[in-house]
């Protein structure tokens, strides 16, 4: 059974202090790991697909990087629109096989 | 634009009551889901369709029901059944052609719906 732990579960910072968020995984034979953003009463809104050991991408203050074990989500000098819920989710196995969805870090960021 | 539709955004249930919740997509896409969403939970799936006239229970299927008659529309009937549907409510739509094509699949979400039973 596929397995996402997140950590930590909320994170408060100050205006410009840079941080990391945690996904952790268990997954047979991986397909892709996926970072969702989530503002309060709105849907996730898809941020990076990671799919190997190594690969990173980012967008604009937000880094994503992919190990065999575990993603971190580094935010760089955050603003206070960053303030979401960011989730993390794995999709392994073959065929049309259903995502994992951790249970999300809640991030604040204060002006 | 293209995108998915959920209806209503608020909903108030009586207990003992069966309510409908609409997902309605343009994005020509063949697979779509049903989550449910709880205050420091995960996203958890309830049911979800590769294609019309046919659908898979998820982890949580018990006291829900789905149909999948065209490929726009996926609505979720929440049933007297369910024992606590206070929550809040998320579809989402996937190509098939992208999944095949990248090897993993990208969801796109609706806005949500919030179920509350009084």
């Amino acid at each position: 059974e596929d397995q996402v732990t997140q950590s930590p579960e909320a994170l408060r910072l100050q205006e410009g202090e840079s941080s990391s968020l945690n996904c952790s995984y268990t997954v047979s034979g991986l397909r892709g790991l996926f970072w969702y953003r989530q503002d309060p009463g709105k849907g996730p809104e898809f941020l990076f697909t990671l799919y190997s050991a190594g690969e990173e991408k980012e967008k604009e203050r937000l880094k994503a990087t992919l190990t065999k074990k575990e993603s971190f989500l580094h935010i760089t000098a955050p603003k206070p629109e960053d303030s979401a819920t960011y989730l993390c989710a794995v999709q392994g196995g073959s065929g049309y096989s259903t995502l994992t969805f951790g249970k999300g870090t809640m991030l604040l960021v204060s002006p | 634009d293209g995108g998915i539709t959920q209806s209503p955004k608020y909903l108030f249930r009586k207990e003992g009551q069966n309510v409908t919740l609409s997902c309605e997509q343009n994005l020509n896409h063949d697979a779509m889901y049903w989550y449910r969403q709880d205050p420091g939970q995960g996203l958890r799936l309830i049911y979800y369709s590769q294609i019309v006239n046919d659908f898979q229970k998820g982890d949580i299927a018990e006291g829900y029901s789905v149909s999948r008659e065209k490929k726009e529309s996926f609505p979720l009937t929440v049933t007297s059944a369910q024992k606590n549907p206070t929550a809040f409510y998320l579809c989402a739509s996937i190509s098939r052609t992208g999944a095949l094509s990248s090897g993993a699949n990208v969801l796109t979400f609706g806005a949500g719906s919030r179920l509350t039973v009084l």
